[in-house]
């Protein structure tokens, strides 16, 4: 079956533009997660999804990063106002249960954001 | 607190020797997981193996193998007689329930295999 699918694949934006990225989970599969690949930082967690609801937002590193999900289903990460710091990759990961300890999330290829 | 340390940062070996990718986790829950991810060249984080902390038991799938010790807090991972193939960098993970979904990343050891 199709697997988590994200776009755009890359992104090129100017500092202080405003970018969204898009995340379509494996079908069925009710917790979404994002996390941020970057050089100096690695693999670092951002927000999960349950459903339409986000019990953990502990990583969203400012207020203008935001996050939502409709229908159970495709999410969507908002960066406002963006920063040089922002370049990275974005992905995207799913799982079948909600925070269930015993799935393992599966992710999507990401997308690449470039802040000029 | 909760930490997941790979120390090797690049491995670099030649076809069909064996390589151990070193695993150490820092935890105080008595219920966690444990996963390996492989990430080629194109960039998609490929699941391998999940481990949960009450099964110490090694696991072998093909080529790969996984030793995994509570008593020295490690999860290492070996590749027999390593492929061209198998060059990408390698994540170990922590999950552990408190803390809803979210995966704790180790550094990654980006492994080179030459032919």
């Amino acid at each position: 079956g199709a697997g988590v699918s994200q776009s755009p694949s890359n992104k090129v934006t100017e500092k202080g533009k405003d970018v969204e990225l898009r995340c379509d989970p494996i079908s069925g599969h009710t917790a979404l997660y994002w996390y941020r690949q970057s050089l100096g930082q690695g693999l670092e967690f951002l927000i999960y999804f349950q459903g339409n609801s986000a019990p953990d937002k502990s990583g969203l590193p400012s207020d203008r990063f935001s996050a939502e999900r409709t229908g159970g289903s495709v999410s969507t990460l908002t960066i406002q106002r963006t920063q040089q710091e922002d370049s990275a990759v974005y992905l995207c990961a799913s799982s079948s249960r909600a925070g269930g300890a015993t799935d393992t999330q599966y992710f999507g290829p990401g997308t690449r954001l470039t802040v000029l | 607190a909760q930490k997941v340390t790979q120390a090797q940062t690049e491995i670099s070996v030649v076809e069909k020797e064996d390589v151990t990718l070193d695993c150490v986790y820092e935890t105080r829950d008595t219920t966690y997981y444990l996963f390996w991810y492989k990430q080629p060249p194109s960039g998609e984080l490929v699941f391998l193996i999940r481990r949960n902390s009450f099964d110490e038991q090694n696991e072998i799938s093909g080529r790969y193998s996984w030793n995994f010790q509570k008593s020295t807090s490690s999860f290492n991972f070996t590749i027999t007689a390593s492929q061209v193939v198998d060059s990408a960098v390698y994540f170990c993970a922590l999950f552990f329930g408190n803390q809803g979904g979210k995966l704790i990343f180790g550094q990654g050891t980006e492994l080179s295999v030459k032919p």
